[in-house]
């Protein structure tokens, strides 16, 4: 596609349950990245992904939070037994490759727990 | 962690001046990027300069790099109501993940018609 792809844009959920978030990556980007951001501060790093593989994801927080890109295309971020603090936007970014070029984002998927 | 920081925190300017934010940040790097937000949603990338750049300009914008000062600023020129959004940078270090840009807390631009 034209642009890096979120969905859904908003979810609400209800502490404890379970929240799958989706990217779909500008077509041809092999890595692709997971940036979660709060309110009045910058993204934080959650993971990236070099194809199909997590070449790192030292920036998730507790083993609540998985991702998976089992094509090398789409990914979908899964976030187990929700908590109010995981109310944030999660970004979702592209590129061609890690080094030497910018990250094309999306619009990003606002997650509030209540 | 965040490594970078911005300031300063908020700018506001009228139509036509010139805005300068900074960077500073704490490890060496291969390259820094400043991206612009709107409205808390997604961030467009402006400009990457590499640690063996020391300025470089993409249409209004110029970016400087100061890397025995590990400090990088963002010149917007001409300054339209349109600029209106945070600014922020953000580092890729050395010795750290590729693909791990660390950003930092951005700068509130507003620019008064």
């Amino acid at each position: 596609g034209a642009g890096v792809s979120q969905t859904p844009s908003n979810k609400v959920t209800e502490k404890g349950k379970y929240v799958e978030l989706r990217c779909d990556p500008i077509s041809g980007h092999t890595a692709l990245y997971w940036y979660r951001q709060s309110l009045g501060q910058g993204p934080e790093f959650l993971i990236y992904f070099q194809g199909t593989g997590a070449a790192d994801d030292s920036g998730l927080p507790n083993d609540r939070f998985f991702a998976v890109r089992p094509e090398g295309s789409v990914s979908t971020l899964k976030i187990q037994r929700t908590e109010r603090g995981d109310s944030a936007v999660y970004l979702c970014a592209s590129s061609l490759s890690t080094t030497g070029s910018g990250y094309t984002f999306g619009s990003g998927t606002r997650l509030t727990v209540v | 962690s965040q490594q970078g920081e911005e300031d300063p925190q908020a700018l506001s300017i009228q139509e036509g001046e010139n805005a300068t934010m900074n960077c500073s940040y704490k490890t060496s790097i291969n390259n820094l990027q400043w991206y612009r937000q709107n409205s808390g949603r997604g961030l467009v990338h402006l400009i990457l300069i590499r640690s063996n750049e020391r300025e470089k300009h993409s249409g209004r914008l110029r970016v400087t790099l100061d890397t025995s000062k590990k400090s990088s600023s963002l010149l917007i020129t001409a300054s339209r109501a349109a600029d209106t959004a945070s600014y922020f940078c953000a580092t890729d270090a050395i010795g750290g993940s590729q693909g791990n840009l660390i950003f930092g807390k951005g700068t509130k631009l507003s620019v008064k018609p």
